[in-house]
């Protein structure tokens, strides 16, 4: 059971927006902690997506987006294209653990 | 252009300790704006941090590890390490070294290291 929950799958057709929500506990998302976004190619390293929770890294495609509310997070992914299916994780720090959670992971597929 | 590399024995025996070695090149591990770290995967699972290191050698780590964790760092070498003891097969897993930027609490991965496949068998 991961500290940070995902939903373990969503899809969608390509061109379509989708988003993968990212729901945390006030000793995480809701203390005010950054929420960053990696994604995961298969077979592949991860790689940062998105990090302060709304920031593209250079060479991230602006179909990518991050936000944050609260004690959740959601990256959106417009325009969906079938390099874009992946697993997507989500991560934070946590002060009640004093240390780095991870989202369970979010597979997402481009029907 | 940065780049970390794992390197290790190999398979581990179950209740063997796992020794896992990070090499730094392209930049200076001594450098202060970075902490390093292990992250690892298990097979068909997702990510779990295991720990974290400083230059200068504080360390955090993952209490849901029981304390079997130690990361050291030797700057003379552009190297940081993991041991983990008692180890499990649980924890099989790819074990990747990270640069982690933006600080322990705030902060991110922005590189990767390769990763490598830790199989605990007997």
């Amino acid at each position: 059971q991961s500290v940070l929950t995902q939903p373990p799958s969503v899809s969608g057709a390509p061109g379509q927006r989708v988003t993968i929500s990212c729901t945390g506990t006030s000793s995480n998302i809701g203390a005010g902690y950054d929420v960053h976004w990696y994604q995961q190619l298969p077979g592949t390293v991860p790689k940062l997506l998105i990090y302060g929770s709304v920031n593209r890294p250079s060479g991230v495609p602006e179909r990518f987006s991050g936000s944050k509310s609260g004690t959740s997070a959601s990256l959106a992914i417009t325009g969906l294209q079938a390099e874009d299916e992946a697993d997507y994780y989500c991560q934070a720090y946590d002060n009640s653990l004093s240390g780095w959670v991870f989202g369970g992971g979010t597979k997402l597929t481009v029907l | 252009q940065l780049q970390l590399q794992e390197s290790g024995p190999g398979p581990v025996k179950p209740s063997e300790t796992l020794s896992l070695i990070c090499t730094v090149s392209g930049g200076s591990i001594s450098s202060g704006s970075y902490y390093w770290g292990w992250i690892r995967q298990a097979p068909g699972k997702g990510l779990e941090w295991i720990g974290s290191i400083f230059f200068t050698g504080s360390t955090h780590d993952n209490p849901s590890l029981k304390s079997r964790v130690t990361i050291s760092i030797d700057t003379s070498k552009n190297q940081f390490s993991l041991n983990l003891r008692s180890m499990t097969a649980a924890d099989t897993a790819v074990y990747y070294c990270a640069r982690l930027f933006g600080g322990y609490r705030y902060g991110y991965v922005d590189y990767w290291g390769q990763g490598t496949l830790v199989t605990v068998s007997s």
